[in-house]
């Protein structure tokens, strides 16, 4: 069974600091989501990587893939305010969730 | 772009009741759909696949009896909560896969429904 952790589940960072959120997989996977969640929201789709070494950027968030260590990093730039939120990843076609990262930005 | 819709948003019903919450891809043919349940400061638990014009298929755990799925056309699945009971209070979310020219696929959430049982 495909196991998909986190981690931190936790993060707390002062604006205009970079921070690594890191998703790690337990069986081979042609596919990783990033997700962002904001409460009482439903999820916004961040990021879709198909391939080893693929790196998407998006503003202030990075993802990368590596599929030969079944890790997938989602980078944070001179991180703000707009970005607290809660982020998943998901991974595999039937979208096996991580446990969530709550994002915390303070000023 | 691509939008799946939830309906209803919030339902608050009384213990015993069955609940249906509808999931609409508007501008998409979706032949799978995803059901989520998701408890408070949670992650997302898959609950089932929805297949058109076949059964869906159920996560271990989840009881195919309570949580009745129908995928009745290319763009509505159907979740019924049967004789819902406290501990199904829950956001319910789903989502759809849209597929791009090159096969490559992005997952639409719904908004999700708020389901509180009394």
């Amino acid at each position: 069974e495909l196991k998909v952790e986190q981690n931190p589940l936790f993060l707390s960072m002062q604006e205009g600091k970079n921070y690594t959120i890191y998703c790690n997989y337990s069986t081979t996977s042609d596919r990783l989501y990033w997700y962002r969640q904001d409460p009482g929201k439903s999820l916004e789709s961040l990021f879709v990587l198909l391939s080893n070494g693929a790196v998407k950027q998006e503003g202030r968030l990075m993802a990368s893939l590596d599929t030969k260590a079944r890790l997938s990093t989602l980078h944070i730039t001179a991180a703000v305010h707009d970005l607290s939120a809660t982020y998943f990843c998901a991974v595999g076609g039937d979208m096996r969730f991580g446990a969530g990262t709550r994002l915390t930005v303070k000023p | 772009g691509a939008v799946v819709s939830q309906h209803p948003s919030r339902v608050i019903c009384k213990s015993g009741t069955s609940v249906k919450i509808e999931c609409r891809s508007l501008d998409f043919q979706a032949t799978t759909m995803f059901w989520y349940r998701q408890f408070p400061k949670q992650s997302l638990m898959l609950m089932a696949t929805s297949n058109e014009g076949s059964k869906a298929t159920y996560e271990q755990g989840v009881e195919k009896d309570k949580f009745l799925i129908n995928h009745a056309s290319l763009t509505l699945s159907t979740l019924t909560v049967t004789s819902a009971h406290p501990e199904d209070s829950s956001f319910y979310i789903c989502s759809a896969p849209r597929y791009s020219v090159w096969g490559t696929d992005t997952q639409y959430f719904g908004p999700g429904t708020r389901l509180t049982v009394l």
